[in-house]
């Protein structure tokens, strides 16, 4: 069974850039599936953030498009998210999750709590 | 933009009894596309239902789906105390992802 893990930094100052990664485990990043961020501020709900196939096809929130950028990177079995321009509302609890291609997502991170604060 | 609303926002109900949540979309949403989560305090969700109505790996048959034009559903047939949790629906359209607000299951 595919296992996540987010990584990356806790605390991400006003303006600047958040950069985490999700690392696969347990099936290989190359498959036919789709790997997705979401993410959920403390005590909130969900909201999806943009997801990429290993060929480099990637779909985004309309919402969150022009910050955000989704990477994958299969010699290290991990994907990626940037988010710019970082403000408190983007303080919330980040996670990577993967499609089979059941248009559901399947598997999930633990995630990652990212403040943004100075 | 297709918006999911789920109701009740909370639902108080003892172990043992059914549990009907809902989720109505504001244009017609293909069953394909419609599936249910479950998340607990400090956990990640967890997948429960895809397809409107396919339970997922692992999931008790007492969570049952079913869908009605823009109305879907989701059962809980007889509440365990493992079940009191936060619920919430998600679509697929237009190549992204929209999930409604959530319903809370808590104990009564």
């Amino acid at each position: 069974q595919v296992q996540l893990q987010e990584s990356g930094p806790g605390l991400v100052e006003p303006s600047g850039t958040l950069s985490l990664i999700c690392s696969v485990s347990g099936a290989s990043i190359s498959v036919d599936n789709w790997w997705s961020w979401v993410r959920q501020p403390p005590g909130k709900g969900l909201e999806w953030i943009g997801e990429i196939h290993h060929s480099d096809r990637t779909n985004y929130s309309p919402s969150l498009k022009s910050r955000a950028t989704i990477s994958v990177d299969k010699s290290r079995n991990q994907f990626s998210l940037k988010l710019t321009s970082m403000t408190a509302a983007d303080t919330a609890i980040y996670y990577c999750a993967d499609s089979i291609g059941r248009y559901s997502l399947d598997y999930w991170g633990q995630g990652a709590l990212v403040t943004v604060s100075s | 933009e297709i918006l999911l609303t789920q109701s009740p926002g909370t639902l108080s109900l003892s172990p043992g009894e059914r549990a009907t949540l809902s989720c109505r979309a504001t244009q017609s949403v293909s069953s394909t596309y419609l599936a249910w989560y479950q998340q607990k305090p400090g956990q990640a969700p967890r997948l429960l239902i895809y397809g409107a109505s396919n339970r997922a790996t692992g999931i008790p048959d007492r969570f049952s789906g079913s869908a009605s034009g823009t109305d879907f559903s989701l059962t809980i047939s007889r509440l365990e105390v493992e079940d009191f949790a936060v619920y919430f629906c998600q679509q697929y359209g237009t190549s992204f992802y929209t999930f409604g607000q959530g319903t809370k299951l808590e104990i009564k």
